[in-house]
C-alpha cells in the first residue's frame, strides 16, 4: 500500500535562517507531488507542484523553493525565512487515472519563524 | 487558471440534522474531478467524497452526497444525519483531467452540536 511520510512534523525556526522540509512517498511510482500551506484557520494554497523528476511549476513568487531528485522525494526550502512564512505546510501526493483520483496528505508540518 | 470559492466560514448544525455545504468553481476544462476533503483537528486531511465531471449522477458515500451542477459550476456537499465527529473543516477541491494542479477552496468550518 502507498505510504506518504513528511518530517519534521513540528519545527520552530529564527527569521532569516535556512529551511527544509521533506517528503517521500512509497507503494507507487511516478506520482504528481505537491506542496500546500496553511496558514491559521486558511484554506490550503497551493505552492509548488511536480509532474516528474526535476520538473517543478511554483504557484506563489516567494523565498521558497522545491526540488525533486529522485521519484518519489519532495523537498520544500528557504534559504532565509520570514515570518510571513508561518503556518501548516503540506504534502501530497496523486497518481491520475480514468475512474481513479485523489491526493494523499501526509501528516504535516506546524512551522513557526520566531 | 481555476479558481474553487466556499463562501461559508463557518457553519454550525444540530447532531442528527441536515447540513449543505457550497462550493462553486471556475474553469475554462471541460473534463475535471471535484472533491470535498474533511480536515478534523488532528489536520490529516481525509478524503470525503469524489466527483468525475462527465458522470452526471451524482457521488454519494452513506451519509454523505453532492449536488453538481456542471452548467451553474456548483458542487455542494450534504451531510444526513449529522454526526459529533463530522466536526471540522471542509475543504472543496478541483482538479482538471489529465493535468496535475489541484486547488483548493478557502474552507469551511463545520460545527456539529450535541
Amino acid at each position: 500500500s502507498q505510504t506518504i511520510h513528511q518530517w519534521p512534523a513540528t519545527l520552530v525556526q529564527p527569521v532569516g535562517s535556512p529551511l527544509s522540509l521533506e517528503c517521500t512517498v512509497e507503494g507507487t511510482s511516478n506520482p504528481n507531488l505537491y506542496w500546500y500551506r496553511q496558514a491559521a484557520g486558511r484554506g490550503l494554497q497551493l505552492l509548488f507542484y511536480s509532474v516528474g523528476i526535476g520538473q517543478i511549476s511554483s504557484e506563489v513568487p516567494q523565498n521558497l523553493s522545491a526540488s525533486r531528485p529522485q521519484d518519489r522525494q519532495f523537498i520544500l526550502s528557504s534559504k532565509k525565512l520570514l515570518l510571513s512564512d508561518s503556518g501548516f505546510y503540506l504534502c501530497a501526493w496523486s497518481v491520475l487515472g480514468d475512474g481513479y483520483t485523489e491526493a494523499f496528505f501526509g501528516q504535516g508540518t506546524r512551522l513557526t519563524v520566531v | 487558471a481555476q479558481t474553487v470559492t466556499q463562501s461559508q466560514p463557518e457553519m454550525s448544525v444540530q447532531e442528527a440534522e441536515t447540513v449543505t455545504l457550497s462550493c462553486t468553481y471556475d474553469t475554462s476544462e471541460s473534463n475535471y474531478y471535484l472533491f470535498w476533503y474533511k480536515q478534523p483537528p488532528s489536520r490529516q486531511m481525509i478524503l470525503v467524497i469524489r466527483q468525475e465531471a462527465y458522470k452526471q449522477q451524482n457521488a454519494t458515500e452513506n451519509r454523505f452526497s453532492v449536488n453538481f451542477q456542471k452548467a451553474a459550476k456548483s458542487f455542494s456537499l450534504k451531510i444526513s444525519d449529522s454526526q459529533l465527529g463530522d466536526t471540522a473543516m471542509y475543504f472543496c477541491a478541483f482538479t482538471p483531467y489529465n493535468n496535475n494542479d489541484m486547488r483548493f477552496g478557502a474552507g469551511t468550518r463545520l460545527t456539529v452540536k450535541p
